[in-house]
């Protein structure tokens, strides 16, 4: 049973199209998170929710929205897809407390190419 | 500046031989770090988590912190070639957010 699971796991569209990633974890973890892989392999956190709560916005530009229905819940959706918008998209979830480690766990990604 | 970083290599080593990857950090206020280790087309995974200054060891790992040089480092004993991947070293910022380095991709030859 898959902790955190990502939808779908590869996208190809075109430049101006919106398109929307799902993501959902089991861990029973109060915090969630968006990471942005580029092709370097540079992971940068875009977004964190914490019980539903916008905690952290990473100066992401405004055609990102995310969206958490619950806290079991992360979505992201991109509006006016650019070029620069190709990358790996991981969604993470975590539990902060000073009786945790504060791993995250990562789903597998999802593979954005916008033509 | 980037917060974390890393040579991204790659490093490549034989079957067998000690691996050291490093990284630097810049914030020196918070002293909790992380490397993941990233197979490719999966999710990062964590292999080992360090407080402070010292060594941790975990099987053939281990992390050390330097913090008057701000240095990080994880080392592989004995390694296999199934330790080929990329290696994220990552810290933890004021535990809002976790900021990782640019990754180093080792491969190790059989």
């Amino acid at each position: 049973d898959t902790a955190v699971s990502q939808t779908p796991k590869y996208l190809v569209t075109q430049m101006g199209n919106d398109k929307s990633i799902k993501c959902e974890q089991n861990l029973g973890h109060d915090t969630m998170y968006w990471y942005k892989q580029d092709s370097k392999k540079f992971l940068k956190i875009m977004f964190s929710y914490n019980n539903k709560e916008l905690i952290i916005n990473e100066t992401v530009p405004n055609r990102f929205s995310p969206k958490s229905p619950d806290k079991a819940h992360l979505n992201l959706h991109i509006n006016s897809l650019e070029l620069g918008d190709s990358a790996v998209y991981f969604c993470a979830s975590s539990q902060v407390g000073v009786a945790n480690t504060g791993e995250l766990f990562f789903g597998e990604g999802s593979r954005l190419t916008v033509l | 500046q980037k917060e974390v970083e890393q040579d991204p290599g790659p490093l490549s080593v034989p079957e067998g031989a000690i691996v050291s990857l490093n990284c630097t950090y810049s914030n020196s206020a918070f002293q909790y770090f992380m490397w993941y280790r990233q197979y490719s087309r999966k999710g990062p995974e964590l292999l080992m988590y360090t407080y402070s200054s010292g060594n941790k060891e975990d099987g053939r790992f281990t992390a050390q912190v330097d913090k008057s040089s701000k240095y990080i480092s994880l080392f592989i004993r004995d390694s296999q070639p199934s330790d080929s991947a990329t290696y994220l070293c990552a810290q933890w910022i004021g535990f809002q957010k976790l900021v990782f380095g640019t990754g180093t991709r080792l491969l190790v030859s059989p």
